[in-house]
């Protein structure tokens, strides 16, 4: 399944199946983007993280990449499961560290078995 | 250890009064940073404290909100007097550092202003 950020704010997924969430970022000048899960009642978590020197940053079961010629940024989870579903957020910054995140409208992860 | 924790939970109060919402930063994390979601849309920057400084207030609303972070350890955020559209979830974060560290973020208070 895929997202194309804004215009698909739900992706449903099969369990199992891989899932990308596409986030479009705003500023030209952001160097550092991380994605964050949120699941009902909690607040953001952090799932990865990724520098503007890098094009791609794996972690367990989660990849990161980042075009920054079209200031696009996707997050890949292999071999989805329940406990993915969430509300998926982008966000940038241009600090280079965490002083003001901007964060993108998020996308909702729907996986079914 | 505890992570980053927010009181209340959830507030519902009326238009024109005051709320008061608190974060406790994990021990040791000199910044602090204020958000907020309103109406379903992307969570917004309100505010960034450095121990008991604000570094960056930038996203603050207006007037209306006052932040606070006495001592450096707890913040608070009044809201005086509230207006409907004020109503959303707020989150706090902190970090241990700026420059690439990771911001650990609360569960949120929702407000809900009638």
């Amino acid at each position: 399944g895929e997202s194309v950020g804004l215009h698909l704010p739900t992706l449903s997924v099969q369990e199992g199946d891989n899932s990308i969430i596409n986030c479009a970022y705003s500023n030209s000048a952001s160097d550092y983007f991380i994605w964050y899960k949120q699941e009902s009642g909690k607040g953001p978590q952090f799932i990865i993280d990724i520098r503007s020197n890098m094009d791609k940053r794996q972690g367990q079961r989660v990849t990161v990449l980042l075009n920054k010629t079209v200031k696009h940024l996707s997050l890949q989870i292999a071999a989805t499961q329940p406990g993915d579903s969430a509300v998926y957020f982008c966000a940038e910054t241009s600090s280079g560290g965490y002083n003001k995140l901007i964060f993108g409208a998020g996308t909702r992860l729907a996986v079914h078995p | 250890e505890a992570g980053v924790t927010q009181f209340p939970s959830h507030s519902v109060i009326e238009k024109g009064q005051t709320v008061t919402l608190r974060c406790d930063p994990i021990s040791g994390h000199d910044n602090l940073y204020w958000y907020r979601r309103v109406m379903g849309k992307e969570i917004k920057f309100l505010l960034h404290f450095v121990k008991e400084s604000k570094q960056d207030e930038s996203g603050m609303p207006n007037n209306r909100f006052l932040a606070e972070r006495t001592g450096g350890t707890y913040s608070t955020l009044k809201v005086q007097p509230a207006e409907l559209e004020d109503s959303g979830v707020y989150f706090c974060a902190s970090s241990q550092a700026t420059g690439g560290t990771e911001a650990f973020f609360g569960q949120g208070t929702r407000l809900t202003v009638v």
